[in-house]
């Protein structure tokens, strides 16, 4: 099977503007997390979509935002660009919601750097 | 909500050394705990994980223990080479329908030769 992939892989944009990330899982994956990972913080949890529908979402101010489809690929949106955004985003896909029960598959990642 | 330690933050070895990396969590719900290593430019990987049932579980160099009385698990790497270097994560899952994994900060683990 093939693994979890992430696009594009790296991204810079300037502050104030938006971004679009897309995460496809594992063929038959239905759930996909969203993890920011920046030096020292380890990954701090976004999002996460199972069957289209938003499970969990974690701290993030609401310029953060995330949808998933029908063949379970999922975007994530950040609106209004600041710096602090500037991290590595990782999404993990698994069969089951939640990651508590199965095994959660990472994608290479996204860096996305703000100037 | 669950809150997950991890210590040491850095870990410099021999090779051949044991590694040893401990996390604490903090909600006695939670049920499952899977370690992640990630190699400096790639995605995280699980290497092993433990659920709340059992105490300890070993996959050739690498073993996992679980106290849940004292809410903490552990990470052991014996004989380590120096393909072992990686930041690692302990992660923990508090249960429930709407629940998600909660990572620590990570240790960065040298093997020197």
């Amino acid at each position: 099977k093939a693994g979890v992939t992430q696009t594009p892989r790296y991204l810079i944009k300037t502050r104030g503007q938006q971004v679009t990330l897309s995460c496809s899982p594992i063929s038959g994956h239905r759930s996909v997390s969203w993890y920011q990972q920046t030096p020292g913080q380890g990954l701090q949890f976004l999002f996460e979509y199972f069957s289209e529908t938003q499970r969990n979402k974690g701290n993030f101010p609401g310029r953060f935002s995330g949808r998933q489809f029908s063949n379970s690929r999922s975007e994530m949106n950040v609106s209004t660009l600041e710096l602090g955004d500037s991290a590595l985003y990782l999404c993990a896909s698994s069969y089951l919601s939640g990651g508590g029960s199965d095994t959660q598959y990472f994608g290479p990642g996204t860096r996305l750097t703000v100037l | 909500g669950e809150n997950v330690e991890q210590h040491p933050s850095t870990l410099s070895v021999q090779e051949g050394d044991s590694a040893v990396i401990k996390c604490t969590y903090s909600d006695s719900a939670s049920n499952y705990f899977p370690w992640y290593k990630q190699e400096l430019g790639k995605r995280p990987q699980l290497i092993i994980d433990i659920r709340s049932n059992v105490g300890e579980k070993k996959d050739q160099r690498i073993a996992v223990t679980l106290n849940k009385t004292a809410k903490h698990f552990s990470l052991h790497i014996t004989e380590t080479q120096p393909e072992d270097s990686a930041v690692y994560f302990c992660a923990a899952f508090p249960g429930g329908s709407q629940g998600n994994l909660i990572f620590g900060k990570g240790t960065k683990l040298s093997v020197k030769p």
